[in-house]
């Protein structure tokens, strides 16, 4: 079946360390997107990468960085930087055609202690 | 920038329709798209609407759009519980997409 994988759902972390959110689809599509949600409020773009080796940042990229290696693959690192990664992190793709509507990962719960 | 607006919070008895209402700003965007978050999960694709378009229907759910007043509108009929969510309309915005903050639906008994 084709979709977008995020591993793993829920993650622990103590505050000063980095941890990387995995992020891979099967789509065979271009364009792959990271998104922040907090509690009652929509999503805020972090990263996006429209094509393999390259990748732009978003409204809220400050204390994340990100790699587009493989086409299949975006994954996210939240570093020490960021103040507060307590938060629901979402995964997208999409084909970059006209609709380019977006297809979204199950999500990672990240919780920093 | 684009800015899209929704209300926070709709309640509705089971079996009644709803309406989740967005406005948004700019007005060159070609797609408009309903998005439907259940809890603790991604966002799943509900149905879209392209811009030259004033509705469009599938199966219980109704998108209209007033591009004028820069409006969509998502009617869901016959709302069952199963139909508690979050909605977000999404707006494109050059490369990317700007979401809503969300409506969180809440069907009762």
């Amino acid at each position: 079946d084709g979709g977008i994988t995020q591993s793993p759902k829920y993650l622990f972390r103590k505050e000063g360390q980095n941890v990387t959110l995995s992020c891979e689809q099967n789509l065979n599509h271009d364009a792959m997107y990271w998104y922040r949600q907090d509690p009652g409020q929509g999503l805020r773009l972090i990263y996006y990468s429209q094509i393999v080796n390259d990748f732009q940042k978003g409204d809220i990229a400050e204390g994340y960085s990100v790699s587009r290696e493989k086409k299949e693959s975006f994954p996210l690192t939240v570093t020490s930087a960021q103040k507060n990664p307590t938060a629901f992190y979402l995964c997208a793709s999409s084909t970059g055609t006209l609709t380019y509507e977006q297809y979204f990962g199950p999500g990672t719960r990240l919780t920093v202690t | 920038g684009e800015d899209v607006e929704q209300s926070l919070f709709l309640s509705v008895r089971e079996g009644d329709s709803s309406v989740i209402n967005c406005t948004y700003t700019d007005s060159s965007s070609t797609y408009l798209y309903w998005y439907k978050q259940e809890p603790g999960a991604g966002l799943q694709l509900l149905t879209y609407i392209f811009s030259n378009m004033d509705m469009k229907q599938d199966q219980r759910l109704t998108v209209l759009l007033n591009k004028k007043d820069k409006h969509l509108s998502l009617r869901i009929a016959d709302t069952q519980t199963g139909d508690s969510a979050i909605y977000f309309c999404a707006v494109p915005y050059g490369q990317n997409f700007v979401f809503g903050p969300g409506t969180r639906l809440s069907v009762l008994p």
